[in-house]
């Protein structure tokens, strides 16, 4: 099993729609999770921290499951600039600093 | 206000030249990570320095590849006999703490021909 797994995508949605991604990960000991966004041919970029209460900015909500193992990521009424690749990640405990895990992202296509 | 930095933002090399990356995080942070990318591909774990404490290496492909980090703020990526297959974007992140929010720069594109 990989240590990060995200839902394989792509997404090709309609403006306006709903969508939403989910991330599984396996070390139950995974310290901080993150969304990141990822622009083609650009760099990662911080989306917004996932927190075990869950947690909202703007049309954006991540959630964390710690009994389940998963995060996930929810757009409500999507816009063509959302159009990118997400990026899962998994911080370890701190005195694993070095194995941040990224998931393979999902693409997300958004059409007019 | 100044983010992480990286330089060349292109290159482009022979197989068998060596080639320097160079990356300056954000003041401040004591962590800093190099990844590589392939097209289409996710992030690849190179190497992460931390304060003064001594580097994880553990994710450097080849005993061609070396990195160091001086003063504790900018860091080198070194490869060395470049082959074809080490053409990807090389990416440098900084953190102001362990396993902390990453900061990316624009990364390097090498293209060794």
């Amino acid at each position: 099993r990989k240590e990060v797994e995200q839902d394989p995508g792509p997404f090709n949605v309609p403006e306006g729609a709903t969508v939403a991604f989910n991330c599984t990960y396996s070390n139950s000991a995974s310290q901080s999770f993150f969304w990141y966004r990822q622009d083609c041919r650009k760099e990662p970029k911080l989306l917004m921290s996932v927190y075990s209460s869950g947690n909202e900015d703007g049309r954006f909500t991540a959630q964390l499951n710690r009994a389940s193992q998963y995060i996930s990521l929810l757009i409500r009424d999507s816009k063509l600039s959302d159009s990118a690749t997400y990026l899962c990640v998994v911080n370890p405990p701190y005195s694993s600093a070095s194995k941040i895990i990224f998931g393979s992202g999902t693409r997300l296509s958004i059409r007019p | 206000g100044a983010g992480v930095s990286q330089s060349p933002s292109n290159k482009v090399t022979e197989k068998g030249k060596d080639v320097e990356l160079r990356c300056d995080p954000i003041s401040g942070h004591t962590a800093l990570y190099w990844y590589r990318q392939s097209l289409g591909q996710g992030l690849e774990f190179l190497i992460y320095f931390q304060g003064n404490s001594a580097p994880d290496k553990s994710g450097l492909p080849s005993d061609r590849f070396s990195a160091e980090r001086t003063g504790g703020s900018v860091s080198t990526l070194t490869i060395q006999r470049t082959q074809q297959e080490d053409s990807a974007v090389y990416l440098c992140a900084s953190s102001s703490q362990p396993a902390g929010e990453l900061f990316f720069g624009e990364g390097s594109r090498l293209t060794v021909l």
